[in-house]
């Protein structure tokens, strides 16, 4: 069955570093997500792409962040300057089309920042 | 905005026992309904969902939910837990204010759920 994977599986860097989360959402989808949860909060959205271009974003999402779809498979996430508060489970997920309703998500980034 | 509510953080059942999470939402308009599962170091697992027609609906691993519109509700239930079913469980409402399936998930804070043998 096809699933959406996610690379690293744990990823620890420096403040002020910036970082690449990279997913590989289900071949044929075109609706992809990111979303994060802080250790003991909720899963909370950032942002959805569609057509090559951000259909959505939240509150959190500011200019430090940035999302990319590089060629036909991946899907990244990009954070420019991290702070201790990025530290979170980041997961991707995808959908087939604007009809269908579930998102299929991957297992998650954790990244950590000192 | 929308809006979920889970408002058990953490639930003990023994097993066999049956179970019941509570999940409540806030939303204009009729909802896209969620429930997923968390184990330990892995990602976020669909259970079940609820989009239109028969309001309750069957899951994955014996589980289905209710919703129920009077009550914005749409609790999840199990009639016989077993101890691998210990995890941490999400509802999530799907869709904006204008219905839109483009839109993003709104997710509950979780109930942890921990079984005893």
């Amino acid at each position: 069955e096809p699933e959406v994977t996610q690379t690293p599986s744990h990823q620890v860097t420096q403040m002020g570093q910036e970082v690449i989360l990279r997913c590989v959402p289900i071949s044929n989808h075109l609706y992809f997500y990111w979303y994060r949860q802080i250790l003991g909060q909720k899963v909370e959205f950032l942002v959805s792409f569609y057509n090559n271009e951000i259909s959505e974003k939240s509150e959190i999402f500011d200019d430090q962040f940035s999302v990319e779809r590089p060629d036909g498979s991946n899907f990244t996430l990009k954070i420019r300057s991290t702070k201790l508060e990025d530290s979170a489970m980041y997961f991707c997920a995808s959908k087939p089309g604007l009809s269908s309703y579930e998102q299929y998500f991957g297992p998650g980034t954790r990244l950590t920042v000192t | 905005a929308q809006s979920v509510t889970q408002p058990d953080i953490h639930i003990t059942v023994s097993e066999g026992a049956s179970l019941e999470l509570r999940c409540n939402y806030s939303y204009g308009a009729t909802p896209y309904l969620f429930w997923y599962v968390q184990s330990p170091g892995q990602g976020l697992q669909l259970l079940l969902k609820y989009f239109s027609g028969d309001t309750l609906v069957q899951g994955i691993k014996g589980f289905e939910a209710e919703f129920k519109r009077s009550q914005s509700s749409f609790n999840l239930r199990k009639p016989s837990v077993h101890w691998s079913d210990a995890a941490e469980y999400f509802c999530a409402v799907g869709a904006d204010d204008r219905g839109s399936t483009l839109g993003r998930l709104y997710f509950g804070r979780g109930t942890q759920l921990t079984v005893w043998p």
